[in-house]
């Protein structure tokens, strides 16, 4: 199995909603990526998990929340967005000691009314 | 100078062609470095990954040039299918574990 899944694929919300994204991989991969990717542009690294644990947090908002329960999930809670936080939001998770090479799951399209 | 430069394209190609995709870095350091591929609406897929001179798979081949610090992708025989966007990925500085992604180069293959 060398999949990642993302649900949901598609989320509407307005700008006082409370809601959360979902990303699984059952590959036994511990480390664990959050992407937002704009229209035409590069995917943007927003929080790393290396072993449940948060290793990077690429100064994003507080309004994002990121959690990992545990080895398989990782979830990404939202609060107060704003409409420029529309976007793809990407989970990928990777092999320790193979961090680079990642596995991608097809994404959240977020739009923020 | 950005970390991970590419040429943005669009290459448009005829079916069969050969194309190249340059992708240039700033890390001198850097040991590894790989080649996304990203269909327009969908997430990226690793193509290949490139920790020595070089690396070949099937129709594609991708060269590296440490004393230029630059990559190429090359794409033989191109077909319909290889349109998508080629996103090149350099690791960020040793430890941190996060990929800088290249802003891409766009390939649309034409019949």
């Amino acid at each position: 199995d060398t999949e990642v899944t993302q649900t949901p694929k598609h989320l509407v919300m307005g700008m006082t909603n409370k809601k959360s994204l979902k990303c699984e991989q059952h590959m036994g991969h511990r480390a664990m990526y959050w992407y937002k990717q704009k229209a035409k542009k590069p995917p943007e690294l927003m929080f790393v998990y290396s072993y449940e644990k948060l290793s990077i947090n690429e100064s994003v908002p507080s309004r994002f929340s990121p959690e990992c329960p545990n080895s398989s999930l990782l979830n990404l809670h939202l609060h107060a967005l704003q409409p420029e936080d529309s976007a793809l939001y990407l989970c990928a998770s990777s092999q320790p000691g193979r961090s680079y090479e990642q596995y991608f799951g097809p994404g959240t399209r977020l739009t923020v009314t | 100078r950005k970390e991970v430069e590419q040429d943005p394209g669009p290459f448009n190609v005829p079916e069969g062609a050969t194309v190249a995709f340059n992708c240039t870095y700033s890390n001198s350091a850097s040991q590894s470095f790989f080649w996304y591929r990203q269909d327009c609406r969908k997430e990226p897929k690793l193509l290949m990954s490139v920790y020595s001179s070089g690396n070949e798979d099937g129709r594609f081949t991708a060269q590296l040039n440490r004393a230029s610090q630059y990559i190429s992708l090359l794409i033989r025989d191109s077909k319909l299918s290889d349109s998508a966007t080629y996103l090149c990925v350099v690791p960020q500085d040793t430890g941190r574990r996060a990929l800088t992604f290249g802003s891409g180069t766009r390939l649309q293959v034409q019949p």
